[in-house]
């Protein structure tokens, strides 16, 4: 089944504490993408990936990092989460990245930092 | 710079209503717009999607025109069902790369 998969689905932490959400898909796709989901902001990206080794910032970043060094995995890190960081985060992918393909959305990790 | 606006929710409806959800943008040259729907405890799915000015999404009995007049990309069922009972996220792409996102309008239809 053709699928994009986040771990954990959820996650309670501590200020500071380095964290890391994985997601991966199984669908060759080249483009990968991180959002989060906070109520009334909707979704607002954070990173994305053209291919392995390829990454840049979206309208979030701050905070967070990221890394492509397969084409299947596009792992979130927070190296010193704070409460601000608290939110539903989604991974994305699509194929070649154009806006004539989709994205296919993982189920969610909602993220907790105390 | 690049935004969407969604009309505020939550909507209520009955079963069989219209129904329309009011999505304007701003955007830098002639981005591709979207509607996502969110089922709960899930990730967004494309509804629909239009690229080019004048272009008709539809899927599902869900329908979108693309109005680069009006910059906008109004969501309309013509008979809503329970079903159909999700929060809909109008966005758009301006290169492919860059996705941005209204906030999302919750939709619940009763019996």
């Amino acid at each position: 089944e053709a699928q994009v998969t986040q771990n954990p689905r959820y996650l309670i932490t501590v200020t500071g504490k380095k964290l890391t959400v994985t997601c991966s898909q199984n669908m060759n796709h080249e483009y990968m993408s991180w959002y989060r989901q906070d109520p009334g902001l909707g979704l607002r990206q954070i990173y994305y990936s053209m291919n392995v080794e390829v990454t840049d910032k979206g309208d979030v970043p701050e905070g967070y990092k990221v890394s492509r060094k397969e084409k299947r995995n596009f792992p979130l890190i927070l190296e010193s989460p704070s409460p601000n960081q608290t939110s539903l985060y989604f991974c994305a992918s699509s194929s070649r990245g154009t806006y004539n393909s989709p994205l296919h959305f993982g189920n969610g990790t909602r993220l907790t930092v105390t | 710079g690049n935004s969407v606006t969604q009309m505020e929710g939550p909507v209520t409806l009955s079963e069989e209503a219209f129904l329309t959800i009011n999505c304007t943008y701003t955007a830098t040259g002639y981005p591709s717009l979207f509607w996502y729907v969110q089922y709960p405890g899930e990730g967004l799915q494309l509804l629909l999607k239009a690229t080019k000015a004048d272009d008709k999404g539809s899927n599902k009995g869900f329908e979108a025109t693309y109005r680069k007049e009006t910059t906008s990309f109004h969501l309309e069922k013509g008979s809503v069902q329970v079903s159909d009972s999700a929060v809909y996220f109008c966005a758009l792409s301006p290169t492919g790369n860059q996705f941005y996102f209204g906030t999302g309008t919750s939709l619940t239809v009763i019996p």
